[in-house]
């Protein structure tokens, strides 16, 4: 099992602007999956993205995976205030656990 | 539809005291389950999956001890707290089939201990 490495740790950006956020990781994967988490609350699942896709829109979400560099991004597009919340990238292996890393925390001003 | 239920939503308890959260499943069969935990500032600790009625695996060791009595229902237990038990501790179901498949989260319990 690998967890991955988000970053920046933090992000703080105006309505209507957009957000970026990057994730890192080791070894070779089957998917990668990217949640958010709004303050007190549980999980919720974003996208999946397969070892083979190279990009993958949700909406306003718009995920990467460079499996070449072992790196993948989430950008979220005309960003607003409900969208404040913690969100996490988890690499998966054929047959482990899901492992969760700290996150990047976006916040969102209007 | 799928929906994950976890109850209660905040405990407080003294240390040493016994604990029980629950959560069920509902809308869905065989489902993999999960006990994770989130302490301040940290992020999710698995503490326990399952795979099926009685399976049980764990992933650290502690004080504490998962049950899954029933196919969409599990358990989280422990008989003695300890202050380092706090934290917010979440429930998430997955389809079985194929693997590395989307969790799906209940609300979670914020348990504080005294």
């Amino acid at each position: 099992s690998q967890q991955g490495e988000e970053d920046p740790q933090a992000l703080s950006i105006q309505e209507g602007e957009n957000a970026t956020m990057n994730c890192s990781y080791k070894t070779s994967i089957n998917n990668l999956q990217w949640y958010r988490q709004n303050s007190g609350r549980g999980l919720v699942h974003l996208i999946l993205i397969r070892s083979n896709e190279r990009e993958k829109h949700s909406g306003r979400l718009r995920v990467t995976l460079d499996t070449s560099k072992k790196s993948s991004s989430l950008l979220i597009t005309a960003s607003r205030a409900a969208d404040t919340a913690s969100y996490f990238c988890v690499p998966n292996q054929a047959g482990t656990a899901l492992i969760f890393g700290k996150g990047t925390t976006l916040s969102v001003s209007s | 539809s799928q929906t994950i239920h976890q109850w209660p939503a905040t405990l407080v308890q003294p240390v040493g005291s016994p604990l029980s959260l629950e959560c069920t499943v509902e809308g869905t069969s065989n489902p993999n389950l999960y006990w994770y935990r989130q302490a301040a500032g940290r992020g999710l600790q698995l503490l326990f999956y399952s795979v099926g009625i009685g399976q049980i695996s764990s992933e650290v060791p502690q004080n504490l001890s998962a049950s899954r009595p029933q196919d969409r229902q599990f358990i989280l237990s422990s008989k003695k707290l300890l202050l380092s038990d706090s934290g917010f501790y979440l429930c998430a179901w997955s389809v079985r089939q194929g693997g590395n498949q989307p969790q799906h989260f209940g609300d979670g319990t914020r348990l504080s201990i005294l």
